[in-house]
């Protein structure tokens, strides 16, 4: 069974500055995707970014992008200029390419931003 | 706003209770969830529905019973509960609930407290 494990319950960054969020999976599918979500205290889950396993450039999307080391299955989330609205609950989650195959979710990891 | 509307937002039951979650999106969506989330633990993915058919059933017990009336409303019927099942309840729908690279739009949630 494919698992997600998310390493730090808890993480701090001053505002403005740079702060990565680590993510591991277990599976033996060769393709899938992975996800970072994020989660505010409005509790609405919101995809932040996406990486398609068979690529190997990592996914980008303005002030997030993405670490992906598919041999050590590690999908890390690198937040640049770190801002207020950025204070969330973050979830890194897996899914398989085989039809019919459910996302996963890892227990997450709490971001706050110090101003 | 992800355009999935969860109500109520908070919901205080004692356990001999019948109470529902709803919750409805208006994206043209085919498939919705339910997930359980608890503090520190992963999302636990309860149901699945696609094009109104329940297609998975994660050992959920009885005490929640699910109904999909049509593509765009998902319940959740909760009964003589139990405190353990006090937790914030998400409804997501995605394009299709079995490809891989559907994105799931989250609700914002029921947080339910069992007493």
């Amino acid at each position: 069974a494919q698992t997600v494990t998310q390493s730090q319950p808890e993480m701090s960054v001053q505002e403005a500055e740079t702060v990565t969020l680590s993510c591991t999976y277990d599976t033996s599918e060769s393709d899938y995707y992975l996800f970072w979500y994020k989660q505010p205290p409005s509790r609405q889950m919101i995809l932040v970014i996406r990486q398609e396993a068979y690529k190997q450039q990592n996914a980008t999307e303005n002030r997030f992008s993405v670490n992906f080391q598919k041999a050590a299955k590690s999908f890390s989330l690198k937040i640049s200029d770190s801002q207020l609205g950025d204070a969330a609950m973050y979830f890194c989650a897996y899914r398989a390419t085989q039809y019919g195959n459910k996302l996963v979710f890892g227990a997450g990891t709490i971001l706050r931003v110090k101003s | 706003e992800t355009g999935v509307t969860q109500t109520p937002r908070h919901l205080v039951m004692g356990m001999t209770n019948k109470k529902s979650l709803k919750c409805e999106q208006h994206l043209g969506h085919n498939a919705m969830y339910w997930y359980k989330q608890s503090a520190k633990k992963p999302l636990e993915l309860m149901f699945v529905y696609s094009l109104e058919e329940r297609v998975e059933n994660n050992s959920v017990p009885s005490r929640f019973s699910p109904e999909c009336p049509n593509s765009s409303h998902l319940f959740l019927h909760l009964h003589t509960l139990q405190p353990e099942d006090s937790a914030l309840y998400l409804c997501a729908s995605s394009q299709d609930a079995l490809g891989a690279y559907t994105e799931a739009f989250f609700g914002q949630g029921t947080r339910l407290t069992v007493v």
